[in-house]
Order: C-alpha cells, then structure tokens, then sequence
C-alpha cells in the first residue's frame, strides 16, 4: 500500500538554527510528492513538489526539500528558522498511476523558539 | 475566483441532523476532491471528481456521506444523519489536469462540530 510517514509529531528548534522536518515514503512506483503547511484554522498552503528531474527542490518561504530514492526521504529543510514558520507540516505522495489524490502524512508540529 | 471557496466556514450540527457543505474550486479547474482531517491528524481522502463523473468514492466511511458535482464545478459534500465522529473539518481542493503542474489547491475548509 502506499504510504507517507512524519515519524515526528513535534519538532522544536532555535530561531535562527537550521531546521529539518522528516517524511519517508513507500511507493510501488514513481511517487510525486509534496509539502503543505497549515496555520490554526487555514487550510493547506503549498510549499512545495517534487515531480522529475532535479532532486532538490526549492519552494516558498525559503524551504526546500531532497528527494532521496535510495532512503525513501522528502525531507523538509531551511537553512535559518523563522519564529513564523511555527506551524504543522504535511508531507504527502501521490503515485504515479491511475489514482490522483493526495495521500498524507500525520503531520509534524514545528515549532521555532524565539 | 482567485481561489477554493468553501462555505460555511463553521457548522455546528445536532446528532441526527442533515449537513451539506459547499466547495467552489478555482475557476476551470477540471478535478476536485474532498478530504476529512479529524484533529490533530493529517487530511483524509474522501472522494473525486474530474468534471461532473465521480471518479473515486473509496475514502467515504459510509452510505450518510454523498458528494456531488452536477455542472462539473460546485461541489456538495452532504452528511445525512450526522453522527458525533463525523466532527472535522472537511477540506476541499482542486487541481487543474490540464496544466500538468499537478498542483493542488486547497479551500480553508469546514470545520463541522456535531453535538
């Protein structure tokens, strides 16, 4: 089946400190797949995808992400934490194949302490 | 419109009692898929639509939950009966094939409480 795993639910790190937040996948073919944060009562925002071609992607906000086939990892990374990125991450795969929603993961609490 | 629209933005609903939830996509965008995030969890695929044919219902958890999109543009998500684990918030988003991009906008959602 497939899946998308956040294996933490609360990531803490200094403002200023670099920060990564985890997703790994398991996927029986191509996976597309996506980062989306959400503010308390909004909706999901867009960050940023991965779909072909190059392995690091880069999105809004500063963040950026690796595709790592060998690991099975999408992880989430900015070099220098903002006291507004404090938020809850999404990581989520879509498969290549006849199926077109979104499949999520749990979610990652990030929170950047002032 | 610039974005998903979904309305109302809160429902409180006494057991039992019918709701309908509305979500306008962004104008022209040919598919549209309802997802259910129960708190503190991540969003849940319900079903999808590519125009007017729902394409997908195999995320609905029973027969009270319906969906439909008569003109391949509003969408309703209706819950008959409503239980207290329907309690949620019931996002909205859509996508535009056509673009190949396979990017997903999503509305800010219903957040149905059920008491």
């Amino acid at each position: 089946a497939q899946s998308v795993a956040q294996p933490e639910d609360q990531v803490n790190v200094a403002e200023g400190n670099p920060l990564t937040v985890k997703c790994t996948y398991s996927v029986s073919g191509n996976p597309y797949l996506f980062w989306y944060v959400q503010y308390p009562n909004r909706g999901l925002q867009f960050l940023l995808k991965y779909i072909t071609g190059d392995n690091l992607v880069k999105g809004s906000y500063g963040f950026e992400a690796e595709f790592n086939k060998s690991q099975t990892s999408f992880h989430l990374k900015k070099p220098s934490a903002l006291v507004s990125d404090s938020a809850l991450y999404f990581c989520a795969g879509r498969y290549s194949g006849s199926a077109r929603q979104l499949t999520f993961g749990s979610g990652t609490q990030l929170t950047v302490l002032p | 419109g610039a974005g998903v629209s979904q309305s109302p933005r809160y429902k409180v609903a006494k057991r039992g009692q019918d709701v309908a939830l509305r979500c306008d996509p962004i104008s022209g965008h040919v598919s549209l898929f309802w997802y259910q995030q129960a708190l503190g969890q991540g969003p849940e695929f319900l079903t999808y639509f590519q125009n007017e044919a729902q394409l997908d219902k195999s995320g609905l958890p029973s027969d009270r939950f319906f969906a439909e999109r008569p003109e391949g543009s509003v969408s309703t998500l209706k819950i008959q009966r409503t239980q207290q684990e329907d309690s949620a918030v019931y996002l909205c988003a859509s996508s535009n094939r056509g673009q190949g991009d396979y990017g997903y906008t999503f509305g800010s959602g219903t957040r149905l409480t059920v008491v």
